[in-house]
């Protein structure tokens, strides 16, 4: 799996937007960048994925670069609650998720 | 039911005990994974069942050893543990091992302290 570089910690108010960028500059043409966020105390949960067009679903959308050398995940307003660690994953055949550094997020009320 | 759980929420055990920690889903997931989280780090990858057989073992220390008795379980039994293996032990499954798309889904995980 490609290897990430994402930024180690991001601060936000409430309800403004937070933009969690990931650097994957050794992508392969095939691998998927998958997001999972963490919450104190908690697994690892599934945030979103793509390929090479933009997602959204109900937690967040994701940006993929043109290039595809990076991605930025989009929290179009921060509650509390996702005050968390953002993995963004490179992930290649076989399902095997590689976690790096992650960002840890921090909402300000 | 999408909720992977795991028992027990807490261990705390001796250098010469041993003691097993529990996995269970109920999605059909045919994929089913161990992972070590020590404090303020990443998960790391342990094991990987698929269709209950071992798939891969991160070159795991025998002192842990799983075990995917079906298809909705999955267990790793704990002998002679250092107390450097005190750890955050998380559970996950996937539908399938193979597919780029798969999301895995994590239990809460096993809070492990080894004295």
């Amino acid at each position: 799996d490609a290897k990430t570089t994402q930024p180690n910690s991001m601060e936000s108010n409430e309800e403004e937007p937070v933009h969690l960028p990931c650097n994957h500059s050794t992508i392969s043409g095939t691998d998927y960048i998958h997001w999972y966020r963490q919450l104190p105390s908690q697994g690892p949960e599934y945030v979103i994925h793509g390929l090479t067009s933009n997602v959204n679903n109900r937690m967040a959308s994701l940006a993929i670069a043109e290039d595809r050398k990076s991605s930025t995940l989009i929290l179009h307003r921060a509650t509390l609650r996702d005050a968390a660690v953002y993995y963004c994953i490179s992930k290649a055949a076989g399902n095997k998720l590689t976690f790096g550094g992650g960002t840890r997020v921090l909402v300000k009320p | 039911d999408t909720e992977v759980t795991q028992t027990p929420k807490h261990l705390v055990m001796g250098m010469t005990n041993k003691k097993s920690l529990k996995c269970e889903q109920h999605m059909g997931h045919r994929a089913m994974y161990w992972y070590k989280q020590k404090a303020k780090k990443p998960p790391e990858l342990m094991f990987v069942y698929s269709y209950e057989k071992l798939s891969i073992n991160e070159s795991v220390p025998s002192r842990f050893s799983p075990e995917c008795p079906n298809s909705s379980l999955l267990n790793l039994h704990l002998h002679a543990l250092q107390p450097e293996d005190s750890a955050l032990y998380l559970c996950a499954s996937s539908q399938t091992l193979a597919a780029r798309t798969d999301t895995q889904y994590f239990g809460p995980g096993t809070r492990l302290t080894v004295l």
